[in-house]
């Protein structure tokens, strides 16, 4: 069955800090993946996603994602988080019938 | 940003009433879902539609029905509410064509309490 895992619950990292989200996912074709974020109180907005090419992939406020087949993996990543980052952030696999698939969401902290 | 609204953005009932909520679109987009979310759970999907009048279950359907008579709009009924369909709701849209990825686009939200 389709299925995405994402181990942390919750991240806690310091202001300024790198970052890395994990996001693992079940899919037999070639996926297409999304990261989405949510701040609190709102509705979720899309970060980048992939679907074919270059396997690093550029977002919005200065996210990227790293796609890996070998490891079924699409991690997300931030070189310096900002205080304002600090939301739930969701990965999603689209499946056959242009439905997403998603997984139950990593809370990020940041740490003054 | 996509044009969708969800109305009302927040409600609170009673136990065994009816309720409706509404998702609006000026995108013209074939696709609409309707999805709670609660903690611990991220986003789980209970139906959505694929066109005026097609609509199919998702993973939480029982409890729920939807009705979508034009593009632009698509109702959630819940025919009588229980407490465990406290939650927020989210409304989704997207144009679902086979050729592109499917990206989705939410709309702000519904927090309905069950008392």
């Amino acid at each position: 069955a389709q299925s995405v895992t994402q181990p942390d619950i919750h991240i806690t990292v310091s202001e300024g800090a790198s970052l890395e989200l994990r996001c693992n996912y079940s899919y037999g074709a070639t996926p297409y993946l999304f990261w989405y974020v949510q701040s609190p109180g709102q509705g979720l907005q899309l970060l980048l996603k992939y679907f074919s090419g270059d396997t690093l992939v550029q977002g919005i406020k200065g996210f990227e994602a790293e796609f890996k087949r070998s490891q079924s993996s699409f991690n997300l990543r931030k070189p310096s988080v900002h205080w304002s980052d600090a939301a739930e952030y969701f990965c999603a696999v689209e499946d056959s019938n242009y439905q997403l698939i998603w997984g139950a969401g990593t809370k990020l902290i940041i740490k003054p | 940003d996509a044009g969708i609204t969800q109305s009302p953005r927040h409600k609170v009932t009673e136990t065994g009433t009816p309720v409706t909520l509404r998702c609006h679109q000026t995108e013209n987009h074939r696709y609409m879902y309707w999805y709670r979310q609660d903690p611990g759970h991220g986003l789980r999907l209970i139906h959505y539609s694929y066109g005026v009048k097609d609509t199919d279950k998702g993973e939480v359907s029982d409890g729920y029905s939807v009705s979508r008579s034009k593009t632009e709009d698509f109702l959630l009924t819940l025919e009588s509410a229980t407490s465990s369909q406290t939650s927020v709701y989210f409304c989704a849209i997207s144009p679902g064509q086979p050729t592109i990825y499917n990206e989705q686009f939410f709309g702000p939200g519904t927090r309905l309490t069950v008392l």
